[in-house]
């Protein structure tokens, strides 16, 4: 079965950091370009950034850059999101999920999805 | 940035009806258009990609038609499972921009 689990959410204080994980089954994870989503509560969907298969090509959206790092594992079938400098505004379930393949750059869109992992920002 | 605006924000339906969501996008982005409908406290799913193609697995009373900056959600018949909310997104540019969503409720 394909699938993908996140973990690594928790409570942090305003300023510190954290480091998600994203577990890959059930496909060559080496082969798919990978994305992070997240969704305040009671919010939309709001995308991340995104990492090409082999890392060599990374997009971040405004609101995380410069803060917020994605990685990938190829050998462990994993990708990271390290998070730093976390502010309330950074609450939200986080998604890791797969980039449809065939089209460059994650253009195609997400076909598989985590269940997510819970990320709270407060003192 | 590229603003996705998908009208109605909310819409009352019944089994069988006949559905349609509109998402438009602040500039062109041909067809880069991607659709999903996410349930209560659960991951979204991917339903259209590239404006009209249908994921697989996904029933084909759902389908996707536009380009450029105007593109729609049709559903045919509505059913139960049906009722959830949904989501526009645009990957012609970076950062890969969502609608606000769509919550297709039960009349």
């Amino acid at each position: 079965e394909v699938q993908l689990m996140e973990s690594g959410g928790d409570l942090v204080q305003p300023g510190g950091s954290l480091r998600l994980s994203c577990a890959a089954s059930g496909f060559t994870f080496s082969n798919y370009n990978m994305n992070w989503v997240r969704q305040a509560p009671g919010k939309g969907l709001e995308w991340l950034s995104y990492i090409g298969s082999a890392s060599s090509t990374i997009f971040y959206a405004d609101s995380v850059k410069g803060r917020f790092t994605i990685s990938r594992d190829n050998g462990k079938n994993s990708l990271f999101l390290q998070m730093n400098s976390l502010r309330d505004e950074d609450t939200a379930v986080y998604y890791c999920a797969r980039a449809l393949q065939g089209y460059r750059y994650g253009r195609g869109g997400m076909d598989v999805w985590g269940q997510g992992t819970t990320v709270t920002v407060s003192s | 940035d590229i603003q996705m605006t998908q009208s109605p924000s909310s819409l009352s339906a019944s089994v069988g009806d006949r559905v349609t969501i509109t998402c438009r996008a602040s500039q062109s982005i041909s067809n880069y258009l991607n659709w999903y409908q996410q349930e209560p406290r659960k991951a979204p799913k991917l339903l259209i990609y590239g404006a009209f193609s249908l994921q697989s697995g996904v029933p084909s009373r759902f389908s996707g038609s536009g380009s450029g900056t105007d593109f729609t959600l049709t559903i045919s018949s509505l059913q139960p499972e049906d009722f959830a909310t949904y989501y526009c997104q645009q990957t012609d540019s970076t950062p890969y921009t969502f609608g606000q969503g769509t919550k297709l409720e039960i009349k």
